[in-house]
């Protein structure tokens, strides 16, 4: 069975610290892994994936077989980085987390 | 400019009622899924499917079923609304077809409400 883990349901910070979304995973085989964001009023979108290995609005994921996780990272949160944020395994179609819902204030 | 497009934004329903909540992408993608967003639950997979006529199960499918008579449509069917369906709707596609570790493409959501 495949599983994705998010901890936080909710995760306040304040403009310009550093952000971490824990995000946890099981299964099996070898996983692709990914983040989704949704901002308020808009629809749900990739934000990004394992596999390119890229920063995207400063944001960045590794994944850490080791401890099944794949936390995402943002050095310094920026107020429009408040949304809520799904994390995604591919093993067998596509499987979500229960998502964090990130508030950054000023 | 790829596009996801669930017919209604919005819609209420009465207890027993038989509800279609439709989908279409005009992207050519073979895979399609249905979700279910609940605060606190995440999206939870209803149903998807990987090509025409072609339908598998998600994690939640009871109290649904699907149709994908075509490759650019596919339909969510609540058999018998109940108020425990009452949530928000997602549809999404990708490609290519029975490979997951690709982009999906997300519809704005249908918001049902049964009452």
């Amino acid at each position: 069975a495949q599983r994705v883990t998010q901890p936080e349901k909710l995760l306040s910070v304040f403009k310009g610290a550093p952000v971490e979304l824990k995000c946890n995973y099981s299964y099996s085989g070898s996983p692709e892994l990914f983040w989704y964001v949704q901002y308020s009023r808009q629809r749900l979108q990739l934000l990004l994936r394992h596999i390119s290995r890229e920063s995207i609005k400063g944001f960045t994921a590794d994944l850490n077989k080791g401890e099944t996780s794949f936390h995402l990272k943002k050095p310094f949160a920026q107020e429009e980085d408040s949304a809520m944020y799904y994390c995604a395994l591919t093993g067998y179609a596509l499987n979500f987390g229960k998502g964090t819902s990130l508030l950054v204030t000023p | 400019d790829v596009k996801v497009t669930q017919s209604s934004r919005y819609l209420v329903k009465r207890t027993g009622e038989k509800v279609f909540l439709e989908c279409v992408q005009d992207m050519d993608h073979e895979n399609m899924f249905w979700y279910r967003q609940d605060p606190g639950l995440g999206l939870r997979l209803i149903y998807f499917s990987y090509d025409v006529k072609m339908k598998e199960k998600g994690d939640i499918p009871e109290g649904y079923s699907v149709s994908r008579e075509k490759k650019e449509r596919f339909s969510l069917i609540l058999e018998s609304a109940s108020t425990n369906q009452t949530s928000m709707y997602l549809c999404a596609s990708s490609s290519p077809s029975d490979r997951w570790d690709t982009e999906a493409f997300f519809g704005q959501g249908t918001r049902l409400t049964v009452v």
